[in-house]
């Protein structure tokens, strides 16, 4: 079972403000950063946001990522039909031996 | 720009032992950790472990005892060895690399995943 807690499932239309929470502990989003990936359907994980913030380049500026105590959050502005997809938030976690542990996972759908 | 491929059996039978190979082009094994994640059929993801191009390897701690992981730079690859596999292993294969150089960091670089289905 996963550590950082997603909700299942999240909607808005076209030209909408989405926001996902991940839901941690001290020692993992507490002390280290946190990365998100989109999974489009069919498709293997891309890298969204990375270092709590930082949009690799091709990301567009729309998904943001912030972080606050341990928990982190993803938005995504103008919410456009493509960006149907699940989404996970992941980090690494200090406790029992150390381990990289990935988000339950938020299916994002676009009305 | 560097891209990654997965490739082994598809099938594999309960008690025996998985092995992918991850073959890197289009850039050297060099530098990097390199990873391996797997996602059961309708469900989420899960990290395995790493391998970095040194050799040295952590390993998420429910699957320690059963994984091993290998990287190989003469021939710009990496692999995984899972052993005594059950039903429950059954999942899409993905081999990523870590984005920092020197430093375990988000995986930018994913393979397509390969399914592997564990079944008599």
């Amino acid at each position: 079972q996963s550590v950082l807690t997603q909700p299942p499932s999240a909607s808005g239309t076209p030209g909408q403000r989405v926001t996902i929470s991940c839901s941690g502990a001290s020692s993992n989003i507490g002390r280290n950063t946190v990365n998100w990936y989109q999974q489009l359907p069919g498709t293997a994980p891309r890298l969204l946001i990375s270092n709590n913030y930082q949009r690799p380049s091709g990301v567009p500026d729309r998904f943001s990522g912030s972080k606050s105590g341990t928990s982190a959050s993803l938005a995504i502005s103008g919410l456009q039909s493509e960006d149907e997809a699940d989404y996970y938030c992941a980090a690494w976690d200090d406790g029992l031996n150390g381990s990289y542990v990935f988000g339950t996972g938020t299916k994002v759908t676009v009305l | 720009q560097v891209q990654l491929e997965e490739s082994g059996p598809g099938l594999v039978k309960p008690s025996e032992t998985l092995s992918l190979t991850c073959s890197v082009s289009g850039g050297s094994i060099s530098s990097y950790f390199w990873t391996w994640i797997r996602q059961p059929p309708g469900k989420g993801l899960e990290w395995i472990g790493y391998v970095y191009y040194t050799g040295s390897t952590k390993y998420k701690p429910s699957l320690k005892s059963r994984v091993t992981m290998l990287v190989d730079t003469s021939s710009n690859q990496f692999s995984l060895k899972l052993n005594s596999v059950t039903a429950t292993d059954t999942a899409v294969y993905y081999c990523a690399r870590a984005q920092g150089e020197g430093y375990f960091d988000a995986f930018d670089i994913w393979g397509r995943g390969t399914l592997v289905t564990v079944s008599s």
